[in-house]
This record gives structure tokens, sequence and C-alpha cells, in this order.
């Protein structure tokens, strides 16, 4: 296990609705790294956040948002749901400093399905 | 941006003998390459990891090489399990936060 742990597991939402997911990093790591991960395919980078602030982004619209909290959990936002929002959302955590590449640990994901 | 092609997309083995799962990248920038298991119904795990100053890394059963000039890196798998049946993915970074993934390839291990 890598102790980073997301919630909810599972959830159901409708077009047009919103919906935060939540991720709480391994103890000790500062960054967490948010990817959709569709059926059959490698996670996608949606962005990072360190120390609170974005730290890069993927290819994703801004209907995707983020947060980092000061006890360095995260939450993804999503507007809007459109059916090919339904994925599974993963959060990495790692301990990042300066500009280099740090392991990154992955939590279980939350299984979104948007009818 | 990066690029990450993984092959085979599926590979099955006998028990015992080796797996060698290929990926190639397409910036020339990227210096960290993990490679990581994933289970059915769990996140991805970080088996092993490379970066661009290492030509070979080796963790027990696990191996991963580095080719910088031809841009592809590969994992081998020797002595294979049947709990080493999994889905596995390659990964490839240049700047912190933007990590791309292959599209991974199915290992089954039979018996």
């Amino acid at each position: 296990e890598t102790g980073v742990t997301q919630s909810p597991t599972h959830l159901i939402k409708t077009r047009g609705q919103q919906v935060t997911l939540r991720c709480s990093s391994q103890s000790g790591h500062n960054t967490v790294s948010w990817y959709q991960q569709a059926l059959g395919q490698g996670p996608q980078f949606i962005f990072q956040y360190y120390r609170e602030e974005e730290n890069g982004r993927g290819n994703f619209p801004p209907r995707f948002s983020g947060l980092q909290f000061p006890n360095y959990s995260s939450e993804l936002n999503v507007n809007a749901l459109e059916l090919d929002d339904s994925a599974l959302y993963l959060c990495a955590s790692s301990l990042a400093s300066g500009r280099t590449n740090h392991e990154q640990y992955f939590g279980p994901g939350t299984r979104l399905t948007v009818t | 941006g990066e690029n990450v092609e993984q092959h085979p997309s599926t590979l099955s083995v006998q028990e015992g003998d080796s797996a060698v799962i290929k990926c190639t990248y397409s910036d020339s920038a990227s210096n960290y390459f993990p490679w990581y298991k994933q289970e059915l119904g769990k996140g991805p795990q970080l088996i092993i990891d490379i970066r661009s100053n290492v030509g070979e890394k080796k963790d027990q059963r696990i191996a991963v090489t580095l080719n910088k000039t031809a841009k592809h890196f590969s994992l081998h798998i020797t002595e294979t399990q049947p709990e080493d049946s999994a889905v596995y993915f390659c990964a490839a970074t240049a700047t912190r936060g933007d990590m791309r993934f292959g599209a991974g390839t199915r290992l089954t291990v039979k018996p």
C-alpha cells in the first residue's frame, strides 16, 4: 500500500452536474498529481499541485480544476460533466524538490460514471 | 509534447519464462522513466524506474534498460510467476508534473 487514499471509491453523476473528488497524499509528500484513466488506456495527466499552487497542466479544459490544502491533501473538481468524463480518476503523491522528477505513488482511484 | 508508445499490447508467457516490454519516447529532454504495474481494481504501483544518466537498473527479477540515442527503454521480467499477471505501463517525463504514459501491456503468465 502506498498510503495515498482517495474518496469516494465510486460515484455516479448525471451529465451537466458537478463533482468533487478527494485525495490524501502519503505522509511527508508535498506534491499531488491528478490523472484520468479511461477504460483500457494509460493514465492521462490532468494537473499537478505543489505547495498549494498549480505546477503544470495537461490537455484538459478549464472545467477541470483543483485545489491543494496546507496539509497537502487535494481536490479535483469537474464542472458541467460530460459522458466522456466517465473514467477512473487517479491521484499520485510525491516529494518534489527543485526541478528533479521524483517517484509518484498512486492511490486506488475513484471510478466516475456519468449517465 | 512527449509521446510514449508501448509494445506489445498483450503478452502471454509460460511460468518461468522471461517477458520483455518495450517503449519509445519522442522528447529528447525526457529524463525520468518509471514503470508501473496495475492489477484489476487498483491504482498503478511503481515497480522500477530509471533516470537518463543510467543505462540499466535491476531489482531482483525486474530490470529496465534505457537507450537515450534511440529513445527507447524496456522492462525485463525474468522467471515469471502467475502473480506477475497484470497490466504494465511505461511512462516518461521531461518536466516535473507532466508524465506521459504508454497505452499499457496486458501480461498473462500461464502456470
